[in-house]
């Protein structure tokens, strides 16, 4: 299987800072990567998909990048409501998908 | 579309829990659904997906032989059965599905409490 290794495991933040959260796969996924944000007791939400496109409905402060084993989500200015966990997953066709660990974004 | 899932459990060790996620709406039969099962104060772990269309599951290492996911095309429901239940798998259960690019939609959860 493949594994997926964010970083860093949390984030100490403040509103209005730009966060960036790093995801790395074992071997290649090309584009094929995911981030979600969860906040307590409730469901993870899609954010960003095929690595840099940005989900219907989402702030455009978020954004993806990367490709291959390397990837990046970054919030360009950080929000009140942007306080939550966040986990990259990989989806290719030929493998079982695996979530990251997730970061948590507190504030500082 | 919406997904809805059966109600929480509670279960003794080396017994078997089956949590149903019932679809609405969507293309049950091309879209992939998943299962993600969250321990307390863990990360979302996946734990197989369906494509109902091709009726082949898929399952990572740590949940073969354990985990069996099918799909019902005439109720448009998925299904999870976790056998030999330990304390270890007392979690939320999610289905979600995917329409070939992360996993779009989710079920609200279902709380399997695994205790003697």
């Amino acid at each position: 299987d493949i594994q997926m290794t964010q970083s860093p495991s949390t984030l100490s933040v403040s509103v209005g800072d730009r966060v960036t959260i790093s995801c790395r796969a074992s071997q290649s996924i090309s584009s094929w990567l995911a981030w979600y944000q969860q906040k307590p007791g409730k469901a993870p939400k899609l954010l960003i998909y095929q690595a840099s496109s940005l989900e219907s409905g989402v702030p455009s402060r978020f954004s993806g990048s990367g490709s291959g084993t390397e990837f990046a989500l970054t919030i360009s200015s950080l929000q009140p409501e942007d306080f939550a966990t966040y986990y990259c997953q990989q989806y290719t066709a030929d493998s079982p998908w695996t979530f990251g660990q997730g970061t948590k974004v507190e504030i500082k | 579309v919406q997904l809805v899932q059966s109600g929480a459990e509670v279960k003794k060790p080396g017994s078997w829990v089956k949590v149903s996620c019932k679809v609405s709406g969507g293309s049950f039969r091309s879209d992939t659904f998943n299962w993600v099962r969250q321990a307390p104060g863990q990360g979302l772990e996946c734990m197989g997906r369906i494509i109902p269309i091709l009726d082949i599951a898929d399952y990572p290492q740590k949940f073969q032989g354990r985990v069996t996911i099918t799909a019902d095309k005439a109720t448009t429901t998925a299904y999870m059965e976790l056998s030999g239940l330990k304390s270890e798998d007392t979690a939320v259960y999610y289905c979600a599905k995917s329409s070939g690019y992360g996993m779009d939609v989710w079920g609200q959860g279902t709380t399997v409490i695994v205790a003697s």
